[in-house]
């Protein structure tokens, strides 16, 4: 089956440690993106690659880095400098470009105390 | 930063009843329009990908509307069920298709 895993679901850590949560997919997009969910707020962006080697800021990088060495792979690290990482982060791809519907992961629910 | 705003926040129906919701997006540099269902424990899932101004797509009981001119589409459940509650989000693709916004979503709730 074709789609794309987020590992892990749940994850805590202590404040001040990086910590990266992996997304993988088989559908062969070219494109992929992270997003975070708050409490009553839509998704929103933090970064999206359009091919292997690229990626851009989305509109809340600040905190996180991203890389993309493999078409399937575009694991999100959460650094310290992440002000407040508690959230929901979900993960998506897409065909080349926007026009196509987005598929999502199942999320990882990130906890730092 | 573009702005999409969805409307009602949450909806609460019976069984049966038929309901509609709104999304409001730029009217300005149109690109695409994406409906999606969301619902809990699960991922977001496509509902429908709206491109073109005047353009109604349906599948099953759902269906959805699209005015470009006045940016906004309207997503319509007809007889809705329990298994349609969920949060319904649309998303607009900015100029350029890839930095896609989300609005925060319409929550139903259908009581059996």
């Amino acid at each position: 089956d074709g789609g794309i895993t987020q590992s892990p679901k749940y994850l805590f850590r202590k404040e001040g440690q990086n910590v990266t949560l992996s997304c993988e997919q088989n559908l062969n997009h070219d494109a992929m993106y992270w997003y975070r969910q708050d409490p009553g707020q839509g998704l929103r962006l933090i970064y999206y690659s359009q091919i292997v080697n690229d990626f851009q800021k989305g509109d809340i990088a600040e905190g996180y880095s991203v890389s993309r060495e493999k078409k399937e792979s575009f694991p999100l690290t959460v650094t310290s400098a992440q002000k407040n990482p508690t959230a929901f982060y979900l993960c998506a791809s897409s065909a080349d470009i926007a026009a196509y519907e987005q598929y999502f992961g199942p999320g990882t629910r990130l906890t730092v105390t | 930063i573009l702005n999409v705003e969805q409307s009602p926040q949450s909806l609460h129906v019976q069984e049966g009843d038929s309901t509609n919701f709104t999304c409001s997006f730029p009217s300005s540099n149109f690109y695409a329009l994406h409906w999606y269902r969301w619902e809990t424990a699960k991922s977001p899932e496509a509902l429908f990908v709206m491109t073109l101004n005047g353009d109604e797509k349906k599948k099953g009981r759902i269906s959805a509307t699209l005015n470009t001119k006045e940016g906004y589409s309207y997503l319509y459940i007809k007889g809705s069920q329990p298994e349609d509650s969920a949060t319904y989000l649309c998303a607009f693709p900015d100029t350029g298709g890839f930095k896609t916004i989300f609005g925060a979503g319409t929550r139903l709730f259908v009581k059996a």
